[in-house]
């Protein structure tokens, strides 16, 4: 059974970096992709970027310049930093897995597929 | 702001059906995934694709698109499915994911 297991500081003051971490159970790590999504209190979700197998990364645009996302296959886990903090930045954060699925050459999806319990990380002075 | 659009909000009688949709100009050109979320919890992948849903998933969830607007139909709504829907897609400048702002469903 596939499980992602995340855990990071919860409490953070303006200006700081956020670092999540998330652990992957029961599922290959070098056969998908892996996220970060975010949602504020009470708001939608936010994708915030992915990390493949071979460590290339993509990024929302609107958070690129503060977001770094790693990752370390011997353990099965992948990391996000988040610099510079601000209050819109209090939001839950989950880790995901996403992945691939072609209906022909051209045509198909992606997906995310398995998510992480979230943490509530709160941004205040 | 969001590049897919939901309604706000829905409501649906015990056992009928209901449609929700999410309107976007990437829709035409890529598929839809819809997630499911109850308060507290992590959103769930219902549908995505063609109308594929993940083992579990009831069969009442479906899914389907046309033009610019992609649709999840819930048949035979249950006490069980109220809850805030989001669809995503691919974006327009082709970045992997964007969401639809959520439609919560109410069963009456």
């Amino acid at each position: 059974q596939v499980r992602l297991q995340q855990w990071g500081a919860g409490l953070l003051k303006p200006s700081e970096t956020l670092s999540l971490t998330c652990a992957v159970y029961g599922a290959p790590f070098s056969h998908y992709f892996w996220n970060w999504v975010r949602q504020p209190p009470g708001k939608g979700l936010e994708w915030i970027g992915e990390i493949n197998f071979d460590g290339g990364t993509k990024y929302n645009p609107s958070l690129k310049s503060r977001v770094t996302m790693s990752q370390d296959k011997s353990k099965n886990q992948f990391s996000l930093r988040l610099s510079s903090v601000t209050a819109a930045d209090t939001a839950v954060y989950y880790c995901v897995r996403s992945r691939d699925k072609y209906y022909d050459l051209l045509t198909g999806i992606k997906f995310l597929d398995f998510w992480g319990q979230g943490t509530l990380v709160t941004v205040s002075s | 702001s969001s590049e897919l659009t939901q309604d706000p909000a829905v409501s649906v009688a015990l056992g009928q059906t209901v449609r929700i949709t999410c309107q976007g100009d990437s829709i035409r050109n890529y598929f839809a995934s819809w997630y499911q979320q109850k308060p507290g919890q992590a959103p769930l992948l219902l549908i995505y694709g063609k109308n594929d849903r993940p083992s579990g998933v009831p069969d009442r969830f479906s899914g389907s698109s046309s033009g610019n607007t992609a649709s999840l139909t819930i048949t035979g709504a249950q006490a069980d499915d109220e809850a805030d829907y989001y669809c995503s897609s691919r974006d327009s400048s082709g970045n992997p994911y964007v969401f639809g702002s959520g439609t919560k469903v109410t069963v009456l």
